[in-house]
């Protein structure tokens, strides 16, 4: 079974800092994709970041970058200079890419909710 | 415009009666989903569907029901076994990398 774990259910940052946001996931999957997700207020599901297993380079998306660790199984997002609009909560996605019976499983974890400070 | 439209954004159930939640797509996506959202919590994956006519059971598949009779289409039915239905739900559909959602429905029961 696959599981995906966020163990900060609350996170805050200023306005124009840094801020780190960790998911740690579980499978026996060699081939797999994960995401992160923003939800604002209007519950409105947006993709921030993706990253293939197989690619060793993290992904970077604008001020969204992800440290992934394979080994370790662990995937954070950074967010470099924070806006006010990227108060939201943010979920950690994992799918396996092989087949089987998880194959296209979506599985979440459970948020983080971030706010920024002016 | 492409997208996934989620029908109605609000709807009230009494106690013991079944009720369906609309899910289409105009992606040409093959895999679809349905998730429940409870306050302050994570998406929990009821049903899944890969393809039309086949769809597999997720982590709280207890008490919904699904269909996959065309691409287009993945509706949910919350059945009167469904013990706890009131939450926030939320269909998906997925090309070759990342889901797309719907704008969700809103289930209360009265």
């Amino acid at each position: 079974a696959q599981t995906v774990t966020q163990s900060q259910p609350e996170m805050s940052v200023q306005e124009a800092e840094t801020v780190t946001l960790s998911c740690t996931y579980d499978t026996s999957e060699s081939d797999y994709y994960l995401f992160w997700y923003k939800q604002p207020p209007s519950r409105q599901m947006i993709l921030v970041i993706r990253q293939e297993a197989y690619k060793q380079q993290n992904a970077t998306e604008n001020r969204f970058s992800v440290n992934f660790q394979k080994a370790a199984k662990s995937f954070s997002l950074k967010i470099s200079d924070s806006q006010l609009g990227d108060a939201a909560m943010y979920f950690c996605a994992f799918r396996p890419n092989a087949g089987g019976t998880s194959y296209g499983k979506l599985t979440f974890g459970q948020g983080t909710i971030l706010t920024v400070h002016p | 415009d492409g997208g996934i439209t989620q029908s109605p954004k609000y709807l009230f159930r009494k106690e013991g009666q079944n009720v369906t939640l609309s899910c289409e797509q105009n992606l040409n996506h093959d895999a679809m989903y349905w998730y429940r959202q409870d306050p302050g919590q994570g998406l929990r994956l009821i049903y899944y569907s890969q393809i039309v006519n086949d769809f597999q059971k997720g982590d709280i598949a207890e008490g919904y029901s699904v269909s996959r009779e065309k691409k287009e289409s993945f509706p949910l039915t919350v059945t009167s076994a469904q013990k706890n239905p009131t939450a926030f739900y939320l269909c998906a559909s997925r090309g070759w990398l990342e889901a797309f959602f719907g704008q969700g429905t809103r289930l209360t029961v009265v």
